[in-house]
């Protein structure tokens, strides 16, 4: 079992509210992810960072930001959520950048109504 | 056994049969890949990973076979079990080894 939690695991929320969606790692891992996931469809890469201190955007367009103040805490922020929204979550950790596994949590499924 | 000679989003086999689940990757300055198996309601999980300087890979019960020619990953699947039923997904790390890019998944439906 991977040391990387999310919570929470599912959340229905309102057209226009604000959510955050936790992510933490117990590894000491430098690399961190976000994923999108429609069902039964590829993830999608929506954001990453390096470090603390450092994040940037993935190569599907995302109206979410993400902040990396704790090497081991990469929260997903949605300032005002859309039915667009809906879709699966899910956060990794990797000990370096793209050629080494990356260990995923268990996803936040998301459904905005 | 079962194989799917190109991508197919679904893969049928009979308990103890053999799989064989294919993925064609597209960047070929990718040198890193790697099989993910997901449940449902859950996470990837790893299965086996393969570097570009091998041509095979064994793990128990699981193979994967890179072929850069062709740009084509396989993973086999030896006598496989009801609860090898999942999607996989395979996925390699591209040109800027930024982040492992996912291909399409293959759900793996084992009966018994």
């Amino acid at each position: 079992e991977a040391d990387i939690y999310q919570t929470p695991r599912y959340l229905v929320i309102g057209t226009g509210k604000k959510i955050t969606l936790e992510c933490s790692q117990t590894m000491g891992h430098d690399k961190m992810y976000w994923y999108q996931q429609d069902p039964g469809m590829e993830l999608h890469l929506i954001h990453y960072s390096y470090g603390v201190n450092s994040t940037e955007k993935g190569d599907l367009s995302s109206e979410s930001t993400v902040s990396r103040i704790r090497t081991e805490h990469f929260p997903l922020t949605l300032e005002s959520a859309r039915p667009s929204h809906t879709s699966q979550y899910l956060c990794a950790s990797s000990e370096f950048t793209g050629g080494t596994e990356a260990f995923f949590g268990q996803g936040t499924r998301l459904t905005v109504v | 056994g079962e194989s799917v000679g190109l991508h197919l989003p679904t893969l049928s086999v009979q308990e103890g049969d053999n799989s064989i689940i294919n993925c064609a990757y597209s960047n070929s300055a990718s040198d890193y890949f790697i099989w993910y198996k997901q449940e449902s309601g859950k996470g990837p999980q790893f299965i086996i990973d393969i570097r570009s300087n091998m041509d095979k890979r064994q793990g128990q019960r699981v193979t994967v076979l890179l072929n850069k020619t062709v740009k084509h990953l396989s993973l086999q699947i030896a006598a496989t079990q009801p609860g090898d039923s999942a999607v996989y997904f395979c996925a390699e790390n591209g040109q800027a080894g930024t982040a492992l890019i996912f291909g399409k998944g293959t759900t793996l439906s084992v009966s018994s």
